[in-house]
């Protein structure tokens, strides 16, 4: 099955710097690729996605970029701010049937003032 | 729009009990899903119903029963919980099958003793 590795599991900015998470999958038939930012106490919130079909999408402040060969994606966070504290959970899907996402294991991203 | 409504929002057991998690969707989608997720692991697929009607088993379904009550509600059932099994469990649902946006509620905290 798929397997989904991010890096790192913590990531310290100074608010105004941009952050940048990265995550690997193995499964090539993957196509689907979302973003997850989750608050404490609360569910994951999509932030952002990208389909197999684009390399880049950009949203604001937050960006996701897709390298299919080599398998790897990664989501950029310009301008950071004290909101964008959070976990951030990237995840990929073959699409196949209605199976679910396979997440990396999340990046606790602390936002310094 | 409440979206993705779940019930209980905590919840403790002793060992050996049961009890069901409730999940419910208003945005009338077709698939939905339930996830497990512990401090480190990321969110693990448990069960998940592609479509009224069909369930199939996800990554971790052992000690597990789900019951697809209707297109909007999907329950999770712990025969005879354990300790192993205390974990934050969110429901998700999407509008299609495979590589279609999810959308969490707010989870539930269980904790077995």
């Amino acid at each position: 099955g798929e397997n989904v590795e991010q890096h790192p599991s913590t990531l310290s900015v100074q608010e105004g710097d941009s952050a940048v998470i990265k995550c690997t999958y193995s499964d090539s038939a993957s196509n689907y690729f979302p973003w997850y930012k989750q608050e404490l106490g609360k569910g994951p919130q999509l932030i952002i996605d990208i389909r197999s079909n684009v390399g880049e999408k950009k949203d604001q402040r937050i960006a996701v970029t897709l390298n299919k060969t080599a398998k790897h994606f990664s989501l950029h966070i310009t301008e950071t701010q004290p909101e964008d504290s959070a976990v951030y959970f990237c995840a990929a899907s073959h699409g196949r049937g209605a199976d679910g996402l396979t997440f990396g294991k999340g990046t606790h991203l602390i936002i310094q003032p | 729009n409440a979206g993705v409504t779940q019930t209980p929002k905590f919840q403790v057991l002793k060992t050996g009990q049961s009890m069901t998690l409730q999940c419910a969707q208003d945005m009338n989608h077709n698939s939905m899903y339930w996830y497990r997720q512990d401090p480190g692991m990321g969110l693990r697929l448990i069960y998940y119903s592609a479509s009224e009607g069909t369930t199939d088993k996800g990554e971790v379904p052992n000690g597990y029963n789900v019951s697809r009550l209707n297109k909007r509600e999907f329950s999770l059932r712990l025969e005879s919980a354990a300790p192993s099994q205390t974990s934050v469990y969110f429901c998700a649902s999407s509008p299609s099958a495979g590589g279609a946006t999810q959308y969490f509620g707010p989870g539930t905290r269980l904790l077995v003793l």
